[in-house]
């Protein structure tokens, strides 16, 4: 099992620019999300999903978009990056009928 | 929003010396969950704990949930237990899979 791949591993970005940050589990979990952290501030929550085709916004979900188009991928798209969202991004998945996130090893953005 | 205290923010040990790091939260809550981010940034998940104690080898956890706190031991440390601790609660939603993280605790085992 290779649990939660993501993709890229690092990436920067000029003002302005999108992308989309890949996030992929094998284990069947229903539920996904993303965190962002900061230094200093733990980690945030940005959206998350409870199955494919359900969504919804967390803490910090402004200038990101999210889909679930299927149980195993769930992508966070920035739309026009800003410097502010220079950050380290990790994606979670768990099973809904259990506790204890799996996280992926993270992508570091710079946006420049 | 709930709010989440971690203290110490930072902490040196020299191996094989025991620690206790705290976990304050300002509202009632029904998961937590403790994690280690080790040096190369990676996620570990090593409790989730809404209450009672539970241990796992040199670590062990307590909450107690009525009084808005969670402690980790680790006992006997090594340098591989250097990194971040974070302690995350759960939020009071339909699904139970969301949680707001403490800012961490720093630990560095010196050799």
């Amino acid at each position: 099992n290779a649990g939660v791949t993501q993709t890229p591993k690092f990436q920067v970005l000029k003002t302005g620019q999108s992308m989309t940050l890949q996030c992929a589990q094998d284990m069947n979990h229903e539920y996904m999300s993303w965190y962002r952290q900061d230094p200093g501030m733990g980690l945030r929550l940005i959206h998350y999903s409870v199955g494919a085709g359900i969504t919804d916004q967390g803490e910090v979900p402004n200038g990101y978009n999210v889909s679930r188009s299927t149980t195993e991928d769930f992508p966070l798209r920035l739309l026009s990056a800003a410097p502010s969202q220079t950050s380290v991004y990790f994606c979670a998945s768990s099973p809904l009928s259990q506790y204890g996130y799996t996280f992926g090893s993270g992508t570091r953005l710079t946006v420049v | 929003g709930i709010q989440v205290e971690q203290s110490p923010p930072d902490l040196i040990l020299q191996e094989g010396a025991n620690s206790t790091l705290r976990c304050n939260f300002s509202d009632s809550v029904n998961n937590l969950q403790w994690f280690h981010q080790n040096p190369w940034g990676q996620l570990i998940n090593l409790f989730y704990i809404p209450s009672g104690t539970k241990q796992n080898g040199r670590l062990s956890a307590t909450t107690v949930a009525t009084e808005r706190y969670s402690l980790l031991y680790i006992s006997s440390s090594q340098t591989t237990d250097s990194g971040v601790y974070f302690c995350a609660v759960g939020l009071a939603d339909n699904y139970g899979q969301n949680f707001v993280f403490g800012p961490g605790t720093r630990l560095s085992v010196l050799p």
